[in-house]
């Protein structure tokens, strides 16, 4: 099974800063990665499909790219309704798995 | 508009079964694969299972596989999940999503339904 190593667990930063988040497949998985942002008591929601195709709707300061085994979410300006939990996911063959998940606090 | 919205959860004591039931509407739901994903209480998420657009194929995480079967019904617009032999560290909410067209992984995903595995 492919395994996906988020990093890092959690971080804090202000309104404004640019962040990134890495995962790291355990094998190659070309683009068929995406990222997902989940907000306390709801439901995750698509930001990035195909490793680096920006959701329909979702702001054009989210971006993600890499190919392969490396891949990175990138938020160029955090804005306040951005705080909340990241997870990529792999869908390159069964079983799918998730990153263990970015929590991104307020400093 | 399109929409996932899962029932059947509750409290259940270990070793028992529960069907959980997710209710698709505003798509063609006989066009998508769908799947269940799981978030245990404070914890990350884990995909559980998928089902083709026509039920013929089924892939299940190595955790549920052998308890949990995932199934459909076309004619009634409704993903299934029936679980087995539940064990505490089933507890989790449990959410249905679509598969998104050209199988880009999940768009659309159901508000999740909560299930309390407890003696």
């Amino acid at each position: 099974d492919i395994q996906m190593t988020q990093s890092p667990s959690s971080l804090s930063a202000s309104v404004g800063d640019r962040v990134t988040i890495t995962c790291r497949a355990s094998q190659g998985i070309r683009n068929d990665l995406g990222w997902y942002q989940q907000k306390p008591g709801n439901a995750p929601k698509r930001l990035i499909y195909a490793a680096s195709s920006l959701q329909s709707g979702v702001p054009s300061r989210f971006s993600g790219s890499g190919y392969g085994t490396e891949f990175t979410l990138t938020i160029s300006s955090l804005q306040p309704e951005d705080f909340a939990t990241y997870y990529c996911l792999h869908y390159n063959g069964y079983p799918w798995t998730f990153g263990q998940g970015t929590k991104v606090e307020i400093k | 508009q399109v929409q996932l919205v899962e029932s059947g959860g509750g409290v259940v004591q270990p070793g028992r079964s529960l069907r959980l039931s997710c209710a698709a509407s505003g798509f063609t739901f006989s066009s998508y694969a769908m799947h269940w994903v799981r978030q245990a209480p404070g914890k990350g998420l884990e995909w559980v299972a998928v089902i083709s657009f026509d039920g013929s194929d089924k892939y299940y995480a190595d955790s549920v596989k052998g308890r949990f079967i995932i199934s459909r019904d076309n004619s009634e617009n409704t993903l299934y999940l029936q679980m087995k032999s539940l064990r505490h560290e089933d507890t989790a909410v449990y959410y249905c999503a679509r598969e998104s067209w050209g199988s880009d992984a999940v768009d659309i995903w159901g508000q999740g339904t909560l299930v309390t595995v407890s003696s």
